[in-house]
């Protein structure tokens, strides 16, 4: 099966700029995340959707942050305007359900770098 | 407050050594515990799944332990090979106001070397 795929790879802004994300998981897996990885940190949940409804974004800073997931596959998670405590890698990830016994699968991430 | 804790120092063996890493967590009682590998540049992948009631769980050369008196997982590689070296997360549910959701400790960076 093919895997979570996510673009752009590398992307490098200034702050106070926007940037987007996007995310195409695998086919068929209802549920979809995003984490932010910081250097050295594990990943962290930013939001997570079931279908196209949000289930926990107690940990997406939403005065700057934001994410949708239309139809129920495409996600595309958005910041604006970015801070330079923004810079981390951003994973997109799916699993078949969304119970804590379903492993998740990964993409390879965006590596955001805001100077 | 609930935490997730795994040794931050990297974790240097030889090949054909058994490697053994250890998560630690504190206030709370997880249903499950997950451990993923992630190499540089990659997301991480997932290895091995264990729950409450299973005291350990096999996979080809690896194996996870899971005490839940101790708070304590540890993860095996048997045999290590370089090509194990690689960043070894631990993850569990843990709830978040009225949500469970599942979440990482920090990593060890294990090093095999010939």
């Amino acid at each position: 099966e093919a895997g979570v795929a996510q673009s752009p790879r590398y992307k490098i802004i200034e702050k106070r700029q926007s940037v987007a994300f996007w995310c195409n998981p695998i086919s068929g897996h209802a549920t979809l995340y995003w984490y932010q990885q910081i250097l050295g940190q594990g990943p962290k949940l930013l939001i997570q959707f079931q279908n196209n409804g949000v289930v926990d974004d107690s940990q997406l800073p939403k005065d700057r942050f934001s994410a949708e997931r239309l139809k129920g596959v495409d996600s595309t998670l958005k910041i604006q305007p970015a801070k330079l405590e923004d810079s981390a890698v951003y994973l997109c990830a799916s699993s078949f359900q969304g119970g804590m016994n379903s492993p998740l699968h990964f993409g390879n991430g965006t590596r955001l770098t805001v100077t | 407050s609930q935490k997730i804790e795994q040794n931050s120092e990297a974790l240097n063996i030889q090949e054909g050594k058994t490697a053994t890493l250890t998560c630690n967590y504190t206030n709370y009682s997880p249903a499950y515990l997950q451990w993923y590998r992630q190499d540089p540049g990659r997301g991480p992948v997932f290895l091995l799944l264990i729950r409450e009631n299973e005291k350990e769980k096999r996979k080809e050369r690896l194996k996870v332990t899971f005490d839940t008196t101790l708070k304590q997982s540890l993860f095996h590689i048997t045999a290590s090979q370089p090509a194990d070296s690689a960043t070894y997360l631990c993850a569990l549910d843990m709830m978040s106001g009225t949500a469970s959701k599942l979440t990482f400790g920090t990593g060890t960076r294990l090093q095999v070397t010939l």
